[in-house]
C-alpha cells in the first residue's frame, strides 16, 4: 500500500537555525510528493510539492527534493523564524487515486 | 473572502446525540473532502466527493453520513455520537488531488 513516514516531533530549535524534518515513502507506482503546514488553530495549507523525481519544491525560504532513490521528500529551511512554528504534514498522491496519503506530522517549535 | 468554511467552529456535545456539521467552499472546485484530525494530530481522509458523487469512503462507521446538495457543499452528519468521535474534522475541496485548500476545522468535543 502507499505510505509516508515522517521523523517524530515534536522538533524544537532557536530562531535562525538550520531545519530538517525527514519523509520518507512508500507507493505503488510514482507518486506526487507534498508538504503541508498548519499554524496553530487553522487548517492545512499546501506549503511545497514535487511531481516527479529530482524536481525540487520550494516556497518561502522551505525545499525538498524528491529523491526517487532513496524514496525520500525532505523538508529543509537555512533559517527558521519564530513564525515558522507549525505541524508540518509529508503527503503523497498516486496517479487515478483520487486522495492524499498523510504522514503523521511533526510538531515544530521555533523559539526566539 | 473565506474560501473553504466549516460551521460551527466548536461543537461540544453528549454522548447519543446526533449533529451535523457544514462546509461551504466558494473556489468552484469539482471535489470536496472531509478528513478527521485526532488528538496526536494524526490526518485520516473519511470521505471525498466529486460533483455531487461520493468516490471515496474509507473505513468509517455508517453512523457518519456525508451529503452533498450541490458542489460547493458537503455537509458531515454524525449519529448516536460516541466518545472516540472527538477530534478535529476538517473540509477541503480541489480542483485536483495535489491542490487540496482546508477550512479551518471543526473541533467535536463529545463527554
Amino acid at each position: 500500500g502507499n505510505s509516508v513516514t515522517q521523523m517524530e516531533g515534536p522538533v524544537t530549535l532557536s530562531e535562525e537555525a538550520f531545519l530538517t524534518i525527514n519523509c520518507t515513502y512508500t507507493a505503488t507506482g510514482y507518486p506526487s510528493l507534498f508538504w503541508y503546514v498548519q499554524y496553530p488553530g487553522e487548517g492545512l495549507q499546501l506549503l511545497l510539492k514535487a511531481t516527479k523525481a529530482d524536481d525540487k519544491g520550494s516556497n518561502k525560504g522551505f525545499e525538498a527534493t524528491y529523491r526517487k532513490e532513496t524514496t525520500s521528500f525532505h523538508l529543509e529551511k537555512g533559517s527558521v523564524q519564530v513564525s515558522d512554528s507549525a505541524v508540518y504534514f509529508c503527503a503523497l498522491s498516486v496517479s487515478r487515486s483520487e486522495k492524499l496519503v498523510f504522514g503523521k506530522g511533526t510538531k515544530l517549535t521555533v523559539n526566539p | 473572502d473565506t474560501a473553504v468554511s466549516q460551521t460551527p467552529k466548536y461543537l461540544v456535545t453528549q454522548m447519543g446525540n446526533d449533529k451535523s456539521i457544514k462546509c461551504e467552499q466558494n473556489l468552484g472546485h469539482d471535489t470536496m473532502y472531509w478528513y478527521k484530525q485526532d488528538s496526536k494530530k494524526f490526518l485520516k481522509i473519511m470521505f471525498s466527493y466529486n460533483n455531487k458523487e461520493l468516490i471515496i469512503n474509507e473505513t468509517v462507521p455508517n453512523r457518519f453520513s456525508p451529503k452533498s446538495p450541490d458542489k460547493a457543499h458537503l455537509n458531515l452528519h454524525i449519529n448516536s455520537l460516541e466518545l472516540g468521535d472527538s477530534a478535529v474534522y476538517f473540509c477541503a475541496s480541489s480542483p485536483r488531488v495535489d491542490e487540496q485548500y482546508f477550512g479551518p476545522g471543526t473541533r467535536l468535543t463529545v463527554t
